[in-house]
């Protein structure tokens, strides 16, 4: 059984950069293209960018300027790091792996989230 | 990019009842669109694929149809833990989006 653990500080700054990890178990990073998507509280879901174990990405073009992800196959993880955050980028941070060999996919297997506050 | 339209945003059912939640997206989707539920607190769980499809481990009672722009996610007879909140997603056009999202109650 896949699973994946997001981890990471839950409080960060105005202007300063989010970065967190995400941790694969019970199966090789090097098969899947993997995403993170988050959720502000109490409202809808937002993809954010993928990655491929091969190391290509893509990006929301809505957070394209801001966004890098980057993977680690000899830990079996992945990670996001978001700069210049500001309150609307406060929200629950999702890692999950894509249902099928496709860039633009369906979302199979999720982390547990990791809520993220934007605060001084 | 493309729009997820999801109604109603709010459903009101007793266990045994029948529901029928509907997404509708601003332009054809073919038949690339899956669902998950989502309960407070917890991350969202795949259901349904390309439209139709169950993921593995979903019951039977959980149901998928549509093409095009408009589809339908059936849950043919509420057991208690069926209530939360489903969402929509397509996967035809980049980047993928989401709906909005339809919360079912307990009535």
């Amino acid at each position: 059984q896949v699973q994946l653990q997001e981890s990471g500080p839950g409080l960060v700054k105005p202007s300063e950069t989010l970065s967190l990890n995400c941790s694969v178990s019970g199966g090789s990073i090097s098969s899947h293209y993997w995403s993170w998507i988050r959720q502000p509280p109490g409202k809808g879901l937002e993809w954010i960018g993928y990655i491929y174990y091969s190391g290509s990405t893509n990006y929301n073009p809505s957070l394209k300027s801001r966004v890098s992800i980057s993977v680690d196959t000899s830990k079996n993880q992945f990670s996001l790091k978001l700069s210049s955050v500001t309150a609307a980028d406060t929200a629950v941070y999702y890692c999950a792996r894509h249902g099928g060999p496709y860039s633009n996919c369906h979302f199979d297997y999720w982390g547990q989230g990791t809520l993220v506050t934007v605060s001084s | 990019e493309i729009v997820l339209t999801q109604s109603p945003a709010t459903l009101s059912l007793s266990p045994g009842e029948r529901a029928t939640l509907s997404c509708r997206a601003s332009q054809s989707v073919s038949s690339y669109l899956a669902w998950y539920q989502q309960k407070p607190g917890q991350a969202p769980r795949f259901l349904i694929y390309d439209a139709s499809n169950r993921a593995t481990g979903i019951p039977a009672r959980f149901s998928g149809s549509g093409s095009g722009t408009d589809f339908t996610l059936t849950i043919s007879s509420l057991e208690p833990e069926d209530f939360a909140v489903y969402y929509c997603q397509q996967r035809s056009n980049w980047p993928p989006t989401f709906g909005q999202g339809t919360k079912l109650e307990i009535k």
